[in-house]
């Protein structure tokens, strides 16, 4: 089975400035997606970016940006230029490629913006 | 746009009460699901359907049914709450190639 690990249960980040989470999991797939979810005090669950395994370029979306070492298994998030608005939990996803539906989620990781 | 839907937003039963929980999307989707959020666990698939008249179980499925009713709509029924049962569920609906779901606002639970 796969499992995810999110090994920052908290982190914190000063207004401004760069933050790193960090994912790694564990399959013997090859054809799979990695995902990173927001989860803000609202539990509302948003979408921050996505992965595919068999692309090598790793995904941006504004200052949302991931380092994905296939080899090592790891899938990190790096968020630029901080803001008070980006205070959430993060969960990282995995889910196989086509022909299966589930999402495999690590525990999450609670970030912290300081004024 | 809608997105994902959830109805009730918050609920209390008591032991043995049954309820269902409803979900609707508007994105043509062909795939639904149904989430648990504990604290410190994540979420937890309980039951998805891979496309309008299928269901399968998750990881978490004991005391509870699915029904896809159509393509928009997917419930959750708890036949006979218990206390274990108590959590955030949140219903999903995702586009089946590129992978990434769409949640809902989430349904709080809470089961004396």
């Amino acid at each position: 089975a796969q499992t995810v690990t999110q090994s920052q249960p908290e982190m914190s980040v000063q207004e401004a400035e760069t933050v790193t989470l960090s994912c790694t999991y564990d399959t013997s797939e090859s054809d799979y997606y990695l995902f990173w979810y927001k989860q803000p005090p609202s539990r509302q669950m948003i979408l921050v970016i996505r992965q595919e395994a068999y692309k090598q370029q790793n995904a941006t979306e504004n200052r949302f940006s991931v380092n994905f070492q296939k080899a090592a298994k790891s899938f990190s998030l790096k968020i630029s230029d901080s803001q008070l608005g980006d205070a959430a939990m993060y969960f990282c996803a995995y889910r196989r490629g086509a022909g299966s539906y589930q999402l495999t989620f690590g525990k999450g990781t609670k970030l912290s913006v300081i004024p | 746009n809608a997105g994902v839907t959830q109805t009730p937003k918050f609920q209390v039963l008591k032991t043995g009460q049954s309820m269902t929980l409803q979900c609707a999307q508007d994105m043509n989707h062909n795939s639904m699901y149904w989430y648990r959020q504990d604290p410190g666990m994540g979420l937890r698939l309980i039951y998805y359907s891979a496309s309008e008249g299928t269901t399968d179980k998750g990881e978490v499925p004991n005391g509870y049914n699915v029904s896809r009713l159509n393509k928009r709509e997917f419930s959750l029924r708890l036949e006979s709450a218990a206390p274990s049962q108590t959590s955030v569920y949140f219903c999903a609906s995702g586009r089946d190639r590129e992978g990434e779901q769409y949640f809902g606002p989430g349904t709080r639970l809470t089961v004396t």
